[in-house]
C-alpha cells in the first residue's frame, strides 16, 4: 500500500502562474518531507524540504506547505517558469525507521507542464 | 554540488547475462543508496550501505547484489539478467546525518531482450 501518494500524474500551468503539486501520506510516523524535481534522463535533484514541526518552508519561489492534521503537503511554484517543467516527487521519511531504517518513500510524481 | 556518477547511462543486453552497474561519489559521503524505477511509478529502495562493508536490503525485493569495498565506490550486480529486470536504476549518497537530503547520479537504464 502506497504510503506517500501524488495523485495527480501531470498538471499544465500557464508561465507566469501559480503551480500547486499536491501529495498525502498515511504514515503519522513521518517527520520530514522533501520534495525533488526530475527532468528526463537525468537522476533527481532535491528542491525543498519540510520538517513535521513546521507548517511552512519557503526558498526563493517555490514554498512547501505542511498540513499534518490532514496528512498533505503541497509545493507551491510562482511565478512558474518553462525551466520548471519536470516531474517532481515527494518523499517522506520517519525517524522510527520506517521504510528501511528512516530511509525515504517516494510517490510517483507528478509530471508539471509550464507553457509559455 | 554532488558528484556522483554513474555507468553506463543506457545498457541493452540479452538475458542470461552477467552485468554491474557502476556508482562512484566523490564527496566521501558515507551512505549510499539504489533505487529501481519504471516509468510513472515512484523511485524503490532496493539496496543501501551506510559505510564500508554494510550492505543491507530496501523496500523492494531484488535480485540484484551490492558491495561496499569502498567510501566511494557501491557497485550493484545482476549475476543473470531476465527481461522483468528492466528498468531505471539510480544510485543516490547522502552525507548521513540527520535529514541529509541524497543527491542522485543520472542514473542507467537497463532493457534486456
Amino acid at each position: 500500500d502506497q504510503q506517500v501518494k501524488q495523485n495527480s500524474p501531470s498538471l499544465s500551468v500557464q508561465e507566469g502562474r501559480i503551480s500547486i503539486l499536491n501529495c498525502d501520506y498515511t504514515n503519522s510516523m513521518f517527520d520530514y518531507f522533501l520534495w525533488y524535481k526530475k527532468y528526463p534522463a537525468e537522476g533527481p535533484t532535491f528542491l525543498i524540504s519540510i520538517s513535521s514541526i513546521k507548517d511552512k518552508n519557503e526558498d526563493g519561489r517555490f514554498t512547501v506547505f505542511l498540513n499534518k492534521s490532514a496528512k498533505h503537503l503541497s509545493l507551491h511554484i510562482v511565478p512558474s517558469q518553462p525551466g520548471d517543467s519536470a516531474v517532481y516527487f515527494c518523499a517522506a521519511s520517519g525517524g522510527w525507521g520506517g521504510g528501511s531504517q528512516g530511509n525515504l518513500i517516494f510517490g510517483k510524481g507528478t509530471k508539471l507542464s509550464v507553457k509559455p | 554540488e554532488a558528484d556522483i556518477y554513474q555507468t553506463p547511462r543506457y545498457l541493452v543486453i540479452g538475458t542470461g547475462k552477467k552485468i554491474t552497474l557502476e556508482c562512484s561519489q566523490t564527496m566521501g559521503h558515507d551512505k549510499m543508496y539504489w533505487y529501481q524505477q519504471d516509468p510513472g511509478m515512484e523511485l524503490h529502495l532496493i539496496h543501501y550501505s551506510y559505510g564500508v562493508n554494510s550492505t543491507e536490503k530496501g523496500d523492494l525485493s531484488s535480485e540484484s547484489t551490492v558491495s561496499r569495498i569502498r567510501t566511494e565506490h557501491f557497485p550493484l550486480t545482476l549475476e543473470s539478467a531476465r527481461p522483468s529486470h528492466t528498468s531505471q536504476y539510480l544510485c543516490a549518497s547522502s552525507e548521513g546525518t540527520g535529514n541529509s537530503p541524497l543527491h542522485f547520479g543520472n542514473g542507467t537504464r537497463l532493457t534486456v531482450t
